[in-house]
């Protein structure tokens, strides 16, 4: 079982639609979370960076972590056909040099 | 704002070559991560460095090789090149007046295709 799962998807909403992502991880050291956007053939965007429990947002992104849980999620609001992408969630642990652990991604779609 | 620039973009190689591959981090980003990233997959880590040492290292092969330079670059040296090597390779770089904490930025990668 990988230290971060996420449904691969694909997830078809109509255009204005709420895109509602999530990952769930078995690592309770993780302290960070992320979430990032990536084109095909094209290098990860970052969208979010929350650190520990709560929730932030940032115009139509909204991120929330419940480590109680070891849940987060990403909402996306009036969702655009440029939305359609693959989202990426990934958590560290903390330490300079600490590498990234990635969910697998999950292929969002949005119909205009 | 200046990104993560990664060399070159694109790469074509035949088996048993040897490839390198470059990342320049964001000015004052002291730690680079490689990712390797194959088809329809998520980014899977291959090692990092921080101040130049290496500092973690992950599913990266003996025949790979990495190092971080005095000007904070970074080179990926991959000999012996396989069919099973063509991915996208991916370099990261964050700051460490963050803890290590901190957002990470990835650049465009480079994709290495293996005849």
């Amino acid at each position: 079982q990988k230290e971060v799962e996420q449904d691969p998807g694909p997830l078809s909403v109509p255009e204005g639609a709420i895109v509602s992502l999530n990952c769930t991880y078995s690592n309770s050291a993780f302290q960070y979370f992320m979430w990032y956007r990536q084109y095909s053939r094209k290098g990860p965007e970052l969208l979010m960076y929350t650190y520990s429990s709560g929730n932030k947002e940032d115009g139509r992104f909204t991120a929330q972590v419940d480590k109680s849980s070891k849940y987060i999620s990403l909402f996306i609001r009036d969702s655009q056909p440029s939305d359609s992408a693959t989202y990426l969630c990934a958590m560290g642990v903390g330490a300079a040099g600490n590498k990234l652990t990635f969910g697998g991604g999950t292929r969002v779609l949005v119909k205009p | 704002a200046a990104g993560v620039i990664q060399s070159p973009r694109h790469l074509i190689k035949e088996k048993r070559e040897t490839a390198t591959l470059k990342c320049y981090p964001i000015p004052r980003h002291d730690t680079v991560y490689w990712y390797q990233q194959g088809p329809g997959q998520d980014p899977q880590f291959l090692i990092s460095f921080y101040e130049k040492m290496q500092s973690d290292k992950g599913s990266i092969p003996d025949r790979f090789s990495a190092q971080q330079f005095s000007d904070y670059h970074s080179e990926l040296n991959m000999s012996s090149l396989e069919l099973g090597d063509s991915a996208l390779y991916f370099c990261a770089s964050r700051h460490r007046g963050t803890g290590g904490t901190g957002e990470l930025f990835f650049g465009e990668g480079s994709r290495l295709t293996v005849l």
